[in-house]
């Protein structure tokens, strides 16, 4: 079955500071790739997604992911981090489903971003 | 841009009663998403639709049913409510035209008592 793993539960962060969050997925087939950010009680906001093609991707906020096929990884990155950025962070795959786009999400279980002043 | 709309934000409800959850998604898109979030988890999909038919279907209890109208608004009915039924539930929409995300309302959170 298909999973998707994201390693850290909660990362703490300084302002201004890189970061990194992980996301390995086990499928046989490259599925479509999405991270999704959750501020709490809010419903869940698009911040990239990866359908095929160049394997860097760039999306809202500053943000940006890679996806690396022979790690089955796409982690999402950003140079510098705002407070605003203090989320929780979902990574989710999509298996395409023949000729219409009717495939369900299957998520991490999410990573919790604190960012410190 | 139009987003996907949730009515109601916020339900509470009792044991053993009826909730119904409406959503209407973005215009032109034709498939529906339905996903439960309990608290400190990851969402977890229900059901999808696709022009008004049910396309997929997940972890979504028997008391559980819903539809996708001609309007392509879709509705989620939930009876004999348990209290394990708490918990925020999404829905989303997308286009089958290309390669089209799933975007998200912001959810109904629904309590029971």
């Amino acid at each position: 079955a298909q999973s998707v793993t994201q390693p850290d539960i909660h990362i703490t962060v300084s302002e201004g500071a890189s970061l990194e969050l992980r996301c390995n997925y086990s499928y046989g087939a490259t599925p479509y790739l999405f991270w999704y950010v959750q501020s709490p009680g809010q419903g869940l906001q698009l911040l990239l997604k990866y359908f095929s093609g160049d394997t860097l991707v760039q999306g809202i906020k500053g943000f940006e992911a890679e996806f690396k096929r022979s790690q089955s990884s796409f982690n999402l990155r950003k140079p510098s981090v705002h407070w605003s950025d203090a989320a929780e962070y979902f990574c989710a795959v999509e298996i395409y489903a023949g000729g219409t786009s009717y495939g369900k999400l299957t998520f991490g279980q999410g990573t919790i971003l604190t960012v410190h002043p | 841009a139009a987003g996907v709309i949730q009515s109601p934000r916020h339900l509470i409800k009792e044991k053993r009663e009826t909730a119904t959850l409406k959503c209407y998604p973005i215009p032109r898109h034709d498939t529906v998403y339905w996903y439960q979030q309990g608290p400190g988890q990851d969402p977890q999909f229900l059901i999808s639709f696709y022009e008004k038919m049910q396309s997929d279907k997940g972890s979504i209890p028997d008391r559980f049913s819903a539809q996708q109208f001609s309007d392509y608004h879709s509705e989620l009915n939930m009876s004999s409510l348990e209290l394990g039924d708490s918990a925020l539930y999404f829905c989303a929409s997308s286009s089958s035209t290309g390669n089209q995300p799933q975007h998200f309302g912001d959810g109904t959170r629904l309590s029971i008592l």
